[in-house]
């Protein structure tokens, strides 16, 4: 149980278009998701998190209108990397948590990003 | 069906006790492990093995890999309150993906 999916694991795109990642919790409902940006031998980056049904919160350095959180539903939310830059590569990994899980989060398996 | 267990679920010791966490994987393309402690929503890296039988050496921490049997640990010496934490592994596959284990919670108690 508690598996949650991520799509597409991989991504090019062409600099200044968009890019839309989905995390969708397959068995249980998500009522928070969260989206981290994860660099090569680093620590994973908290980006967002979002309640369902709510906006998402952002942390500090974010840009809220370049990376725009959807979270409509239990079992899904979205990333979307607008007007996308080569500085914009990387992966992006998300994870979910229901309410009551003892052990926390579920992650996702990861969204290469690279834009050319 | 790439997957990635970890155990135990949950441990709890007393400060000064040595732990050891398990991960076993079974990862397509297997490419490398990675190590991270969650404290607070965001995981911080801890170590990323690719070759079998080095260990890797951070303090009190210390991991090792063996690509034979699939699995990797993640020992750690004197413990204290402060490695109170998820443990997660991840095997990083060349299909460009992450599997992510669920995670052993440990308690440090004082």
């Amino acid at each position: 149980g508690a598996v949650v999916s991520q799509h597409p694991s991989r991504v090019i795109c062409k600099s200044g278009t968009s890019v839309k990642i989905e995390c969708r919790s397959l068995d249980f409902q998500a009522t928070t998701m969260f989206w981290y940006r994860q660099f090569p031998k680093q620590s994973l980056m908290l980006m967002a998190t979002s309640n369902e049904g709510s906006k998402a919160t952002y942390e500090q350095g974010v840009e809220k209108d370049k990376f725009l959180i959807n979270h409509a539903s239990l079992t899904l939310s979205t990333l979307t990397v607008t007007s996308a830059h080569p500085e914009d590569s990387s992966f992006y990994i998300c994870s979910a948590s229901r309410q009551g899980a003892r052990y926390g989060y579920t992650f996702g398996s990861g969204t290469r990003l690279t834009v050319v | 069906e790439d997957k990635v267990v970890q155990s135990p679920l949950s441990l709890v010791v007393h400060e000064g006790d040595t732990v050891t966490l398990n991960c076993s994987y079974e990862v397509t393309n297997f490419r490398s492990l990675l190590w991270y402690k969650q404290e607070k929503k965001a995981p911080t890296f801890l170590f990323m093995l690719t070759s079998s039988g080095i260990e890797k050496k951070s303090g009190r921490l210390s991991s090792i890999l063996d690509k034979k049997e699939l699995f990797s640990i993640l020992n750690i010496t004197a413990t204290q309150t402060g490695d109170s934490a998820v443990y997660l592994c991840a095997g990083y596959s060349g299909t460009y993906k992450y599997i992510f284990g669920t995670g052993t919670r440990l308690k440090v108690l004082a």
